[in-house]
């Protein structure tokens, strides 16, 4: 069980907009600390996809968006593209445990 | 370029030591942490440690405390997860990543992994 709490999966046709939600709780994103989102394909290395809540790196098309209210942070995808199919991660801080925490992973299906 | 090479795939029996490698390139290898992080096969990612290569620091999850060590070798500016004894369970893809420091950061770039299997 993951301290940050992800569907196992949402799906969308092409074109379409999806969101992927990150609920956590007052010790993680509700004290504050940021999330961050990855996106992983199969049998490759996670990549950074957003960074401090809503802050994308160069290279990432601005039709990905993250957002943060309360204790849950969403990540958006607008124009849905095949490359898109791929799994998400969100990960933050957690004070009780004392260290960083990921989410249990989104699988995006394109239809 | 920033960049983390990690060391091979290994096959290992049960009880048996390992120590895996992330070598970094194109930034100064002393000012950002490493961590690693665990995949089991078909699961999610586990934040296991990290450590600052400018003077070891180092911290473990609850989780992996005891369970593994985390070093750096800074002449070589690499960074390295070991064993001590291997259990089928530890069978898993490991990635090392570069990380800021500090509660709110986040890992980036990551090395391209390797795949640990421990069977008998």
């Amino acid at each position: 069980q993951s301290v940050l709490t992800q569907p196992p999966s949402v799906s969308g046709a092409p074109g379409q907009r999806v969101t992927i939600s990150c609920t956590g709780s007052s010790s993680n994103i509700g004290a504050h600390y940021n999330v961050h989102w990855y996106k992983q394909f199969p049998g490759t290395a996670p990549k950074l996809l957003i960074y401090g809540n809503s802050n994308r790196p160069s290279g990432v098309p601005d039709r990905f968006s993250g957002s943060k209210s309360g204790t849950s942070a969403s990540l958006a995808i607008t124009g849905l593209q095949a490359e898109d199919e791929a799994d998400y991660y969100c990960q933050s801080y957690d004070t009780s445990l004392s260290g960083w925490v990921f989410g249990g992973g989104t699988k995006l299906t394109v239809l | 370029e920033v960049q983390l090479v990690q060391s091979g795939a290994e096959v290992k029996k049960p009880g048996e030591s390992l120590k895996i490698s992330c070598q970094g390139s194109g930034y100064t290898f002393t000012n950002y942490w490493i961590g690693w992080v665990r995949q089991m096969p078909g699961k999610g990612l586990e934040w296991m440690g990290i450590i600052y290569p400018g003077d070891s620091d180092t911290r473990y999850s609850p989780s992996f405390q005891g369970q593994v060590t985390i070093s750096v070798d800074r002449s070589i500016s690499t960074a390295y997860l070991q064993w001590s004894s291997l259990k089928a369970s530890d069978t898993a893809m490991y990635y090392c990543a570069t990380f800021s420091g500090g509660t709110d950061n986040w890992f980036d770039p990551w090395g391209q992994g390797t795949l640990v299997t421990v069977s008998s």
